[in-house]
């Protein structure tokens, strides 16, 4: 079985910029996340989605946004980018609510 | 509010030897799910071992234990015979209904096998 995958790998931008940040989950998980995870520092949540729908928003401003496809893979979508958006963004997803998150491999972004 | 605390930073264990990491956590939900993530210096998270808060027993995974204390609201994580490849960041985590079942994390512990 196939785990989450998340693309690119790895990315750089200016300040300024848009960027999108893609996500598969796995086969049959409906409920996709959004974490950013800074350079030493724990995961903040970003974005939860369910069934096509933003459940749940972490405190991050408006130019940090996102949706979910009919065959729930998911887009992050980052715009106006500021030096400190400059982190690990991982994507998780799971089989229902409170079921346990599944990781991909993460999205390096680096703001210049 | 919910809460995870990890009070262990970092931490370095010879090989072969047991490690335990430490997670206490804090919340007035009854139902809760507790959860051991690693994270390699790859990045990826990688889910280790999960333990509800009306499981009896406490969860096991191969060489990880989860020493699940609920009057003192501990999870702990125990490694046994460490190998090099468990060196890197482990984190603790809780999701309950009065969270919307999103994960509340703890800080992480840095975990250095030594050879």
């Amino acid at each position: 079985e196939a785990g989450v995958t998340q693309s690119p790998t790895h990315l750089i931008k200016t300040r300024g910029q848009q960027v999108t940040l893609r996500c598969s989950p796995i086969s049959g998980h409906t409920s996709v996340y959004w974490y950013q995870q800074a350079l030493g520092l724990g995961l903040q949540f970003l974005l939860w989605y369910d069934e096509g729908e933003e459940r749940n928003r972490g405190n991050f401003p408006p130019r940090f946004s996102g949706r979910q496809f009919p065959n729930y893979s998911s887009e992050l979508n980052v715009n106006a980018l500021e030096l400190e958006d400059s982190a690990l963004y991982l994507c998780a997803s799971s089989l229902r609510i409170q079921e346990t998150q599944y990781f991909g491999p993460g999205t390096r972004l680096l703001v210049l | 509010a919910q809460k995870i605390t990890q009070t262990q930073p970092g931490m370095f264990v010879q090989e072969k030897e047991a490690v335990t990491l430490d997670c206490t956590y804090d919340t007035s939900d009854q139902s809760y799910g507790l959860f051991w993530y690693k994270q390699p210096s790859s990045g990826e998270m990688i889910f280790l071992i999960y333990q509800g808060s009306y499981d009896e027993q406490n969860a096991t995974e191969g060489r990880y234990s989860l020493n699940f204390q609920k009057a003192r609201k501990s999870a702990n994580l125990v490694i046994s015979a460490s190998q090099l490849g468990d060196s890197a960041m482990y984190f603790c985590a809780m999701s309950s209904l009065d969270s919307n079942y999103q994960l509340i994390w703890g800080a992480g512990t840095k975990l250095i096998i030594k050879p």
